[in-house]
């Protein structure tokens, strides 16, 4: 059964520093990997995905993410976070065969401080 | 505006009620999800349909039980509703059945069970 852990529920960064958020998953074969983005009262929204090819993924907002294979990985980042960045995140893995949802992250909420 | 439309957006109701949720996927997607999020569980996956036909089941309660219509439309109903039911609801929309592209998510039904 494929599975998502984000290890950390709570970051704080200050508004202009670097970000990055873990993410590790469970699964047998390539998974496709998403990192969605959800705003107090908002539904999730797609930051970025991975399929194959290119390890490093380039998103929407400024938001990037590498596939580590060998760490079964995909953290996302961004060079410089802004106020409006505070959400939770969310890493969620899917599968080409077999179960066809979504599996979602706990979540890793983000604070900004200015 | 993502172009999955959730009614209604707020829900209030007792214990042992019965409610139905709402949703409209985007335009052109045949597939439809349904999550619930809570505190306590995370997102957890319900139920998948595509083109009508249920696809996938998740975690889904036999209180809870959803279809989807001709026009795509899908209904979550929920009955002999408990407290531990209150929840953010969330339905996703997909172009097809599989996880590939990542979904499309309305911006949920809260369900509070009083």
């Amino acid at each position: 059964a494929q599975s998502v852990t984000q290890p950390d529920i709570h970051i704080t960064v200050s508004e202009g520093a670097s970000l990055e958020l873990r993410c590790n998953y469970s699964y047998g074969a390539t998974p496709y990997l998403f990192w969605y983005v959800q705003s107090p009262g908002q539904g999730l929204q797609l930051l970025l995905k991975y399929f194959s090819g290119d390890t490093l993924v380039q998103g929407i907002k400024g938001f990037e993410a590498e596939f580590k294979r060998s760490q079964s990985s995909f953290n996302l980042r961004k060079p410089s976070v802004h106020w409006s960045d505070a959400a939770e995140y969310f890493c969620a893995v899917g599968a080409v065969t077999g179960r066809r949802a979504l599996t979602f992250g706990s979540g890793t909420r983000l604070q900004v401080q200015p | 505006d993502s172009g999955v439309t959730q009614t209604p957006k707020h829900l209030i109701t007792a214990t042992g009620q019965r409610v139905t949720l709402r949703c409209s996927p985007r335009s052109g997607d045949l597939s439809v999800y349904w999550y619930q999020q809570s505190l306590d569980q995370g997102l957890q996956f319900l139920i998948q349909y595509y083109n009508g036909e249920e696809r996938a089941k998740g975690n889904i309660l036999e209180r809870f039980s959803a279809q989807q219509f001709p026009d795509l439309h899908s209904e979550l109903n929920l009955s002999s509703l408990e407290l531990g039911d209150s929840a953010l609801y969330f339905c996703a929309s997909s172009v097809d059945g599989v996880s590939n592209y990542g979904y499309t998510f309305g911006s949920g039904t809260r369900l509070t069970v009083v």
